[in-house]
């Protein structure tokens, strides 16, 4: 079954502890990114990649880093997280190859909480 | 700078009527995708519908169809018939295709509201 995995779902942390939100896509897709969903703002971009070792920057990256060693998986990391980025986390895939062209496929999100 | 505007924070429709949800953007680009996505109260995001700016026809799924309008920068979302189970916030989205599709800007939302 095609699908994007992001763990952990919920998590409650506290404030300056590191935490990496794991995600994963088994649909060969070269396009994957972050989304962070708060109320009143909609989604908002955090971080996309084009391909392995290519990521760059969306709209609100301040305080998250990605990586992309592999073509399935882009971790985001909050290396010293803190309250504001209590959020509902989205990673999605998608893929310019196919009739598809530009559909993001979505993990089903990771509600964080910072204390 | 790029934006998408949703200007219904909320909306309610009869069961069985037809409801229109807005949309606008703004962008330069000449060659772009919008999206219309569903997030029900799962949460998951579903793709509704997807538009290609170059294309003039107005894309339909079901009783799921837009209308299109290039030149006024509109993309609205027309539910036909709903259903007790098209009660989700609603997002616009639009992709500029520069290179690729990997860029994405969201609207704020439109909750949708099914009355029986």
């Amino acid at each position: 079954e095609a699908q994007v995995t992001q763990n952990p779902r919920y998590l409650i942390t506290v404030t300056g502890k590191k935490l990496t939100v794991t995600c994963s896509q088994n649909m060969n897709h070269e396009y994957m990114s972050w989304y962070r969903q708060d109320p009143g703002l909609g989604l908002r971009q955090i971080y996309y990649s084009m391909n392995v070792e290519v990521t760059d920057k969306g709209d609100v990256p301040e305080g998250y880093k990605v990586s992309r060693k592999e073509k399935r998986n882009f971790p985001l990391i909050l290396e010293s997280p803190s309250p504001n980025q209590t959020s509902l986390y989205f990673c999605a895939s998608s893929s310019d190859r196919d009739r598809r062209r530009g559909e993001l496929f979505f993990g089903e999100g990771s509600r964080l909480t910072v204390l | 700078a790029q934006t998408v505007t949703q200007s219904q924070p909320e909306m309610s429709v009869q069961e069985a009527e037809t409801v229109t949800l807005s949309c606008t953007y703004d962008t330069s680009e000449s060659d772009y995708y919008l999206f219309w996505y569903k997030q029900p109260p799962s949460r998951q995001m579903i793709l509704v519908i997807r538009q290609e700016a170059y294309k003039q026809q107005n894309a339909t799924e079901n009783r799921f169809s837009v209308n299109f309008q290039k030149a006024a920068k509109s993309f609205s979302l027309k539910i036909s018939d709903s259903q007790l189970g098209d009660a989700a916030m609603y997002f616009c989205a639009y992709s500029p295709y520069t290179s690729g599709t990997y860029k994405y800007i969201f609207g704020t939302g439109t909750r949708l509201k099914v009355l029986a």
